[in-house]
């Protein structure tokens, strides 16, 4: 089946560690996208990629940082200067849908990691 | 891109149509309108998106109004499995990917 798998489902790690969330897509999407989502608020965006080899900052990016090496993939990294790193992260794809009949197109989600930092 | 508000709860009895709005005033002309629910705990899901005719397909159904300035999402017949929260989101495209945001969505409670 086709879809966005994130792994794992919980994380706990010690303040000052750096952790790598992973998120792995088969749709052949273009577009890949890192979000942050705290209790009770909405999402905000941390990064995105919309081609190999090339990925900008969203409204969060400070103390993360972020890979696109392979279509396919799309790992974040939660570096120690992330002040409040424990949170819900979502990872999602989507495909270029203009290239080829011009509409919108949708975000697919995965189901998140939950990430515990003490 | 545009902003959307929407109220940030509502409830529903089981079996009745849900409907939650959304208010986008500042839309521009080649933003589409995009649904989105989050189930506790889970990943959002795509649900229906519009540009300025009505849409409809095995969810929901989505109403733009004329002026594209607000829309409705329904859900025609709720069940205790539609409690969610909600997001209406608008964007241009794929171009713009990083210029959408979700805000904090309406959460919609079906009851019994």
């Amino acid at each position: 089946d086709g879809g966005i798998t994130q792994s794992p489902k919980y994380l706990f790690r010690k303040e000052g560690q750096n952790v790598t969330l992973s998120c792995e897509q088969n749709l052949n999407h273009d577009a890949m996208y890192w979000y942050r989502q705290d209790p009770g608020q909405g999402l905000r965006l941390i990064y995105y990629s919309q081609i190999v080899n090339d990925f900008q900052k969203g409204d969060i990016a400070e103390g993360y940082s972020v890979s696109r090496e392979k279509k396919e993939s799309f790992p974040l990294t939660v570096t120690s200067a992330q002040k409040n790193p424990t949170a819900f992260y979502l990872c999602a794809s989507s495909a270029d849908r203009e290239k080829t009949s011009g509409r919108g197109y949708e975000q697919y989600f995965g189901p998140g990691t939950r990430l515990t930092v003490t | 891109d545009a902003k959307t508000t929407q109220p940030p709860s509502m409830d529903c009895a089981e079996g009745r149509a849900a409907n939650l709005p959304c208010n986008h005033s500042t839309i521009s002309g080649n933003e589409y309108v995009y649904w989105y629910r989050q189930i506790h705990s889970q990943g959002p899901q795509y649900i229906i998106h519009g540009l300025k005719n009505n849409e409809t397909n095995e969810m929901a159904s989505l109403i733009i109004t004329e002026d594209r300035k607000s829309s409705t999402l329904i859900l025609p017949h709720a069940t205790l499995r539609d409690t969610a929260v909600y997001y209406c989101i608008v964007r241009v495209g794929f171009y713009n990917a990083g210029k959408s945001t979700f805000g904090d969505g309406t959460t919609l409670t079906v009851k019994p």
